[in-house]
């Protein structure tokens, strides 16, 4: 199983909604990522975690909230969020924390719209 | 701060002939460097890799050359085929100790044609 699994796939909320992204992965990694692509750009590192714990936050405002219940799984909370951050939003996970060599693997997304 | 950049925003290529691909980068401290082939609204996929002691790495129709000195690499497939057609990053890692960063490039979208 080389599957990054992320639900839902397509998500409308409005700007006072809490919804949660969540994403899953059974190949025994222990690293796993959020990220953020807006149309036509790259994609952008928003969080890590490395054995579960929060290793890397880049400077991401607070109405995006990670979570990593265990080493499968990544939720991605969020609250209060505003019209510019509608994007598609990408889980990844890797096998080795720190490791040189490091190949991520990427989740489907989930195409958010803040309205 | 653009610290890898893929100045080919795309490219048309004809099918059965050579697709190439470039980035650079402006970070020496890049480790590792991967391609990845994108369809709208999916994940990037990963498609090859090369460490920096290297300078190339084969897998299949995909070639990746590295050039250290001049910043660059570049992605080469032979023969090109309509499948091919996406948007291919290129991206750079970082180790920083904890986990590896990536940062990708601005993307290049390739089409095939018949």
């Amino acid at each position: 199983d080389t599957e990054v699994t992320q639900t839902p796939k397509h998500l409308v909320m409005g700007m006072t909604n809490k919804k949660s992204l969540k994403c899953e992965q059974h190949m025994g990694h222990r690293a796993m990522y959020w990220y953020k692509q807006k149309a036509k750009k790259p994609p952008e590192l928003m969080f890590v975690y490395s054995y579960e714990k929060l290793s890397i936050n880049e400077s991401v405002p607070s109405r995006f909230s990670p979570e990593c219940p265990n080493s499968s799984l990544l939720n991605l909370h969020l609250h209060a969020l505003q019209p510019e951050d509608s994007a598609l939003y990408l889980c990844a996970s890797s096998q080795d924390v720190g490791g040189y060599s490091e190949k991520l693997f990427f989740g489907s997304g989930t195409q958010l719209s803040v309205l | 701060d653009q610290q890898v950049k893929q100045n080919s925003p795309s490219l048309s290529v004809q099918e059965g002939r050579i697709s190439i691909l470039n980035c650079d980068y402006t970070n020496s401290m890049f480790d590792y460097f991967l391609w990845y082939k994108k369809y709208p609204a999916e994940g990037p996929t990963f498609l090859i890799s090369i460490s920096s002691i290297k300078d190339k790495n084969e897998d299949g129709r995909f070639t990746v050359f590295l050039n250290k000195s001049a910043k660059h690499l570049s992605l080469h497939i032979v023969p090109s085929q309509p499948g091919d057609s996406a948007v291919y990053f290129c991206a750079a890692s970082l180790h920083t100790g904890t986990a590896s960063k990536l940062t990708f490039g601005t993307g290049t979208r390739l089409q095939v044609t018949l």
